[in-house]
């Protein structure tokens, strides 16, 4: 499968616990982006890479989240001390870049803060 | 701040009919648009991009862009119960390439 995958593909844990989630882009891809979204919203940006180069962060993200790219394949995303209002899907897809950006998501990792 | 708005829906329509979906948005400058498909519990799918006035045919489905009215629509010929699923509309501009997304229509295909 050359697709962009994602784990875990659930995560559940208690409020003020950290997280942290990966995301293996298609090989041949070098921007890599982060999304949130909640029921019936369509997906929020969060922050997208270029190679391991953060370019974007969302200003509504809190500093509670952070991303990485070290070497310009996977990606991690990590929640710290996390909430209630966390629990959504997280989304991660990959794009070729250029003029048109066509991006393909993964299957998401779906988070819920009790 | 860029907008894409999307009527939410429900969209109903017979099997064998055609379901039009339609986006706005508010960048005069946008050139880049998607069109993606997304199962309850399931991520998005790309179905179809356009990003010249005019019409793209895919199969069953069209996209259609109008720039001067800053609008995006998706129609799909000979619906199918398996299309039923909510249709994310996505606006790529500028050198950003950050997507702002619509809510999403939710399109009901019923035999």
């Amino acid at each position: 499968d050359t697709g962009v995958s994602q784990n875990p593909r659930h995560k559940i844990t208690k409020r003020g616990q950290n997280v942290t989630f990966r995301c293996d882009p298609i090989s041949e891809h070098n921007r890599l982006y982060w999304y949130r979204q909640t029921l019936g919203q369509g997906p929020e940006f969060l922050t997208y890479f270029q190679n391991e180069a953060q370019l974007e962060k969302s200003r509504l993200l809190s500093d509670r989240f952070s991303a990485e790219r070290p070497k310009g394949s996977f990606s991690t995303l990590e929640i710290q001390r996390t909430e209630q209002g966390d629990s959504a899907m997280y989304l991660c897809a990959s794009s070729r870049g250029g003029t048109y950006n066509e991006q393909f998501f993964g299957p998401g990792t779906r988070l819920t803060v009790l | 701040q860029k907008e894409v708005e999307q009527n939410s829906g429900p969209l109903s329509v017979p099997e064998g009919a055609i379901a039009s979906l339609n986006c706005t948005y508010s960048d005069r400058g946008s050139q880049s648009f998607f069109w993606y498909r997304q199962y309850s519990g399931k991520s998005p799918e790309l179905i179809m991009s356009i990003y010249s006035n005019g019409d793209k045919e895919d199969g069953r489905f069209t996209a259609q862009l109008n720039k001067a009215s800053q609008y995006v629509s998706l129609l799909i010929r000979d619906s199918q119960p398996s299309d039923s699923a909510t249709y994310l509309c996505a606006d790529l501009s500028g050198g950003s390439y950050i997507p702002t997304f619509g809510r999403g229509t939710s399109l009901i295909v019923h035999p």
